[in-house]
């Protein structure tokens, strides 16, 4: 079946503008994850949903990002007023989610790069 | 905080020799374990998990991890590296009653010489 798609894969903009990053999860999964890969660091947690809802918010870096998912399928990503420090590799990852919990095998999508000129 | 380390950000070896990547998470309550590999322009994939039970446990493409409590350790091994084995690999724990989110470690980036 078809994995975890992010789209778009590449994305140039400048400083001070919006954007949207778009994940589409694996069928069934309930969980879903983004994380941010900026270079030379390792991957960090940015948001978590469990259906629709997102019950910790702690990990966006700041007021400027915000996520949302509709239909226990589609999330998207939003960061307003981009910075240069914005610049990463934006992952989204989903599972199951079911009785494992957080052993759950997280599948993840190729990734969207985004830089902020 | 938990924090997840790897030692070396860059490994080389030679095609054929052993593969050992370190790891070494920090909280007393032992988490939940697992190595990802990231092939050149490819996402995240699973190599193994470590949630209970035998504390060695076998992947794909011929990897193997030990989980050691004493040491607080989770390397991984391969007895003979094969070319296509190139790649980055992260290690990562989540922690028990989360809601999953993974801990990565820095990463460490395998060369592997013919």
């Amino acid at each position: 079946g078809a994995g975890v798609s992010q789209s778009p894969s590449n994305k140039v903009t400048e400083k001070g503008k919006d954007v949207e990053l778009r994940c589409d999860p694996i069928s069934g999964h309930t969980a879903l994850y983004w994380y941010r890969q900026r270079l030379g660091q390792g991957l960090e947690f940015l948001i978590y949903f469990q259906g629709n809802s997102a019950p910790d918010k702690s990990g966006l870096p700041s007021d400027r990002f915000s996520a949302e998912r509709t239909g226990e399928s589609v999330s998207t990503l939003t960061i307003q007023r981009t910075q240069q420090e914005d610049s990463a590799v934006y992952l989204c990852a989903s599972s199951l989610m079911g009785v494992a919990g957080p052993t759950d095998t997280q599948y993840f999508g190729p990734g969207t790069r985004l830089t902020v000129l | 905080a938990q924090s997840v380390t790897q030692l070396g950000s860059h490994v080389s070896v030679s095609e054929g020799a052993l593969v050992l990547l370190r790891c070494n998470y920090s909280s007393s309550v032992p988490p939940y374990l697992f190595w990802y590999v990231q092939y050149p322009n490819q996402g995240l994939q699973l190599l193994l998990k470590y949630t209970t039970g035998a504390t060695l446990v076998k992947g794909i493409n011929g990897f193997e991890a030990e989980f050691k409590k004493s040491e607080t350790s989770f390397h991984l091994t391969k007895p003979s590296a094969h070319m296509s084995d190139a790649a980055e690999y992260f290690c990562a724990v989540t922690e028990r009653g989360s809601q999953g989110n993974l801990i990565f470690g820095k990463g460490t980036k395998l060369s592997v010489k013919p």
